[in-house]
């Protein structure tokens, strides 16, 4: 069974500072997710990766398969990037894509 | 940009009743989810459904839950006879994903969540 960890559990952060966020993961994976959930509870998917480093305007993903660990980063934070980031993985010879959830990072940035 | 649309946004329910949470998933993907998060805890799987069957399910996902796709548009999770613990956010999911590994160029994830059904259990 796959476990995923997240860390820090909360992270203080002021405008405009750079900030990352780690996942690890057990066993295997066929893919790696990083998911955004607002206030109001809905998740929205940022990344999907399985290699490398993907980058979407402020956002940067990253991922090591040999050490199973990744990253979220986040450059020139802003008080609007504030929500709870999750990391969630597909396990290799897992059905079909579904989840398995880290406890996710409340990330709040103050002006 | 498609979306998941999930009905109702809250539903409260008294204990032993049925209760039925509707989603549309996006018109082009395979794969669907339910997955809940009760209050404070993480997001856990409940199954996954592909070909008009489910794919996979979970330890969470008895036989007090089923799910169906009555019309090729529609994907339902009933939950029968609900008690309190059922109390929870419930999302829904589709993806364009097959868990083959791929590299998926744009880094953008194919997998798409509706903003999710609160169950309250009184």
């Amino acid at each position: 069974k796959n476990e995923v960890e997240q860390s820090p559990q909360n992270l203080t952060a002021q405008e405009g500072e750079f900030i990352t966020i780690n996942c690890s993961y057990s066993v295997g994976i066929s893919a790696l997710h990083w998911l955004q959930q607002h206030p109001g509870g809905g998740i929205v998917s940022l990344f999907m990766l399985s290699s490398g480093k993907k980058k979407h305007g402020r956002l940067i993903a990253t991922i090591n398969i040999q050490e199973k660990h990744s990253s979220l980063h986040i450059t020139a934070s802003h008080p609007r990037d504030s929500a709870v980031y999750i990391c969630a993985a597909t396990n290799y010879g897992g059905s079909q894509g579904n989840l398995i959830f880290g406890k996710g990072t409340k990330l709040s940035v103050k002006p | 940009e498609p979306e998941v649309t999930q009905t109702p946004s809250h539903q409260v329910t008294q204990m032993g009743q049925e209760v039925i949470l509707r989603c549309v998933p996006i018109s082009n993907h395979l794969y669907f989810y339910w997955y809940r998060q009760i209050l404070g805890q993480k997001v856990e799987f409940l199954v996954s459904f592909y070909n008009n069957e489910i794919s996979e399910k979970s330890e969470i996902f008895d036989d007090q839950f089923s799910v169906e796709r009555p019309d090729g548009s529609n994907f339902t999770l009933k939950i029968r006879s609900t008690k309190l613990e059922d109390s929870a956010m419930y999302f829904c999911a589709s993806s364009d994903y097959s868990d083959r590994g791929a590299d998926l160029g744009s880094g953008r994830a194919g997998y798409t969540f509706g903003s999710g059904t609160r169950l309250t259990v009184v």
